[in-house]
């Protein structure tokens, strides 16, 4: 079983709709977690942050994270087709004082007009 | 500010060759990653550089792959000798400092293809 699950897709949603995007872990000593977009051809880029369960916001995106579950989830509302891309998560292990990081799979989006 | 620097772009040689990436990371930042990302997959954590240190590098092949990060700025990825398996783009990354709150700035990668 991996560290971290996460389906590939692709998963195609009509344009103005609400996407949910989710990774399961294995790992509970992960505590942080991450949400990033890669582009075809591009590196990732950062799209959200959070380290604690419950909520956060950040204009159309919305991070999830259930901790008891070991489950995260980003939410896109209103989604616009330039937001078709791969999303990766990734969430952080602290160790000797150090950040490492590990990646989900990524899934893929395709939102059409 | 100027972003992550990759070079080459895109790379094709043959098994058993040698080959080498170069990075040069966001001026300032501390800390710098080289992942390798195999198509359909995530990026995979290849090694982590704090400063010229080593922080991790449990996924390194190190019977083939090396790593360094001289005066602690920029890095240079090489294998040696190269498997097909090793057919993936190398994604160099950085952040300020090692903490994780930091946001990772990421290259544009390098296609490594081995014939």
């Amino acid at each position: 079983q991996k560290e971290v699950e996460q389906d590939p897709g692709p998963l195609s949603v009509p344009e103005g709709a609400i996407v949910s995007l989710n990774c399961t872990y294995s790992n509970s000593a992960f505590q942080y977690f991450m949400w990033y977009r890669q582009y075809s051809r591009k590196g990732p880029e950062l799209l959200m942050y959070t380290y604690s369960s419950g909520n956060k916001e950040d204009g159309r995106f919305t991070a999830q994270v259930d901790k008891s579950s070991k489950y995260i989830s980003l939410f896109i509302r209103d989604s616009q087709p330039s937001d078709s891309a791969t999303y990766l998560c990734a969430m952080i292990l602290a160790s000797g004082g150090s950040y490492i990081p590990t990646f989900g799979r990524g899934t893929s989006l395709i939102v059409h007009p | 500010e100027a972003g992550v620097a990759q070079s080459p772009r895109y790379k094709i040689i043959e098994k058993r060759q040698s080959v080498a990436f170069w990075c040069n990371p966001i001026s300032g930042h501390a800390t710098l990653y080289w992942y390798q990302q195999i198509l359909g997959q995530g990026p995979k954590l290849l090694i982590q550089f704090q400063n010229n240190g080593v922080v991790d590098d449990s996924q390194l092949p190190k019977d083939r792959f090396s790593a360094e990060r001289l005066k602690g700025v920029d890095s240079t990825l090489k294998i040696q000798p190269a498997k097909l398996e090793d057919s993936a783009v190398y994604l160099c990354a950085s952040t300020r400092r090692d903490q994780e709150s930091d946001t990772q700035y990421f290259g544009p990668g390098t296609r490594l293809t081995v014939l």
